[in-house]
Formats: structure tokens, sequence, C-alpha cells
């Protein structure tokens, strides 16, 4: 057990529509980071949260966006939702350390399976 | 900018066979390298690290070494196991703002 939480492990919607994904994240963990891992295209990275503050994007489609709340939970928002958006979703968190802020590890979820109908 | 190419697969082996996946990276500064494994129907969970020039990571068989000067960090393994048989990650994390993963390399042992 990573000790990051996603919630639902399992999702299935018509397109258009509009979901919410859940993550909690490693206790004391203040980064936060959202993937889309789709078959034909590997793991992507969407983007990082940093103690409730945007620090990176990647590439996350403007009609996705996602937050990160004061209890350092985050969630991912998919909107008009396509085909193409089926994928897993994983969440991921880090502690930032010392003065030059490097990472240490990732830890990952289990993962949002995220299906589009 | 950073980025990560690792060898791409699938890779099949019998058991007890030696396994190597290349792994090698560019990088701005000085970045910390690590292996992760998926296995079917998981999260990725992270096998080994290195955090500077010559380090050696190892876990449960598993070890790369750190390599500044040919910019890579390759996983070897001695004797796979069938329980080996996963997709594994190459990744670096630079001044924090991100993890660069490579593409993976799906990794099947058959008995």
């Amino acid at each position: 057990d990573s000790g990051v939480t996603q919630t639902p492990k399992h999702l299935i919607t018509a397109t258009g529509q509009r979901v919410t994904l859940r993550c909690s994240p490693r206790s004391g963990d203040l980064s936060v980071y959202w993937y889309q891992q789709s078959l034909d295209q590997g793991l992507q990275f969407l983007i990082q949260y940093y103690n409730g503050e945007e620090r990176a994007k990647g590439n996350i489609l403007e009609r996705f966006s996602a937050q990160q709340f004061p209890d350092l939970h985050s969630e991912l928002n998919l909107s008009s939702l396509e085909l193409g958006d089926s994928a897993l979703y994983f969440c991921a968190s880090s502690v930032l350390r010392g003065q030059g802020l490097m990472n240490t590890e990732a830890f990952f979820g289990q993962g949002t399976r995220l299906t589009v109908v | 900018g950073n980025s990560v190419t690792q060898m791409e697969g699938p890779v099949t082996l019998s058991e007890e066979a030696f396994l190597t996946i290349n792994c090698t990276y560019t990088a701005t500064g000085y970045p910390s390298l690590f292996w992760y494994v998926q296995y079917p129907g998981e999260g990725l969970q992270l096998l080994l690290k290195a955090t500077k020039a010559d380090d050696k990571g190892s876990n449960k068989g598993f070890e790369a070494t750190y390599r500044k000067e040919t910019t890579s960090f390759h996983l070897e393994k001695g004797s796979v196991q069938v329980s080996d048989s996963a997709v594994y990650f190459c990744a670096l994390s630079d001044n924090g703002n991100q993890f660069y993963f490579g593409t993976g390399t799906s990794l099947t042992v058959i008995p």
C-alpha cells in the first residue's frame, strides 16, 4: 500500500459528460501529480500541485482541470468527455525536500479506470 | 530539456535468465533516477532509486547504477522469476517540478 488513495477505482460514463476523480496523498506529502495512462500513449504527465498551488503543467487538455484543497487532497475534473479520454488516471504524491527542493520518489495510487462509452 | 529513453519491449525471457533493460536520460543539472514497476491492474511502485552519480540502487535482486558519464541507468537482474513479469518504467526527477517517465518495457518471464 503506497498510502495514496484514489477514488473511484472504476468509472463508466457517456460521451459529453463530466466526471471528478479524487486523490488523497500520503500523509505529509505536499506535492500531487496527475498522470494519464493509455495503451497508445504511455504515461502522460498532466499537472502538478504543490501545497495548493499549481506548480507544473503537462499535456493537459483545456477540457480538464484540477485543484488541490487546503487539506491537500486533489481532484481532477474531466468534462465534455470523448471516447479517447478512456484511460487509467493515476495520482502520485511526493515530498519536496531541502533548499533545492529536490524530489524524493513519487508514490502512486492504484488509479481510476475511466471508460467513456 | 529533460527526457528518458527506454529500451522498447516487449521482452520475453525464460526463468533464471539474466535481465537488462536499458535506460538513458537527458537532463539539465543533477537529476535523481528511478525504476518503477507496474504489475497487471496495479499502480506504479518504486523499485529502486539513485540520487547522485555512481550510486547503485538495489531491491529484490534488481540493480541499477547511476552513470553520469554515459547518462544511463540500466536495470539488471541476474536471475528472473515468473513473478517479475510486469512493465518497468525508468524515470528521472530534476528540481522538483515533475517526474519524466520512459515509455515502459513489458517483461514476460516464462517457466
